[in-house]
């Protein structure tokens, strides 16, 4: 069965910290995202990356950056968090050749900055 | 500029009842698209996709239309359930990037 995995469910943070959200998919793909979801907003694309070591700007990328340093693993970095980062953050991954184009979720972080 | 839209934020249904949601896009570039559904605290679950050179798509009680002329597409419940009350997000894929792009949702509420 297809997983994908982060490593907190809930995250309370203060403004200034740096954090780190982890990601990983045991399903061997190359394409991994970070979205964040906001009431009203959608999902939104912040970074992505289609192989180890390769990183592509979405639309948020500002006050973010990732690291991709093993296929399976894709992580998210908060350099000072803000308050206006209080959101869910999803992770994803796909397989390039997937023939519905799915993207595979994990079931996301609630991160709190205080 | 927003590339779907999802005009509706809710929609109310009758238990056995048919839901109708909508989505529109505006880049004819888009290969494929895709409807997800989304409970609170979750991730999203993928539920039925289609090809941008297929005009229907059909799985169990899940159908996808799609009107390239009109840029248009629409995902059929039939017939609704209490567990469907969800939020559901049409999505478009290019395959210039393999990225999706996703409208703001849609919160479905099934009454029994």
């Amino acid at each position: 069965d297809v997983k994908v995995t982060q490593s907190s469910r809930y995250l309370v943070k203060r403004t200034g910290e740096k954090v780190f959200l982890e990601c990983v998919q045991d399903m061997d793909h190359e394409n991994m995202f970070w979205y964040r979801q906001d009431p009203g907003l959608g999902l939104r694309l912040i970074y992505f990356s289609y192989d180890v070591k390769m990183k592509e700007k979405g639309d948020i990328p500002e006050g973010y950056s990732v690291s991709r340093e093993k296929k399976e693993r894709f992580s998210l970095i908060l350099e000072s968090a803000s308050t206006n980062q209080t959101s869910m953050y999803l992770c994803a991954s796909s397989d390039p050749l997937g023939g519905t184009r799915e993207q595979y979720f994990g079931p996301g972080t609630r991160l709190t900055v205080t | 500029d927003q590339q779907v839209k999802q005009n509706s934020p809710s929609l109310s249904v009758q238990e056995g009842r048919i839901s109708i949601l909508n989505c529109d896009y505006t880049n004819s570039m888009f290969d494929y698209f895709l409807w997800y559904k989304k409970y609170p605290a979750e991730g999203p679950t993928f539920l039925i996709s289609i090809s941008s050179i297929k005009d229907k798509n059909e799985d169990g009680r899940f159908t996808v239309f799609l009107n390239k002329s009109a840029k248009h597409l629409s995902l059929h419940i039939v017939p609704s359930q209490p567990g469907d009350s969800a939020v559901y997000f049409c999505a478009a894929w290019s395959g210039a990037n393999s990225k999706l792009t996703f409208g703001k949702g849609i919160t479905l509420s099934v009454r029994p």
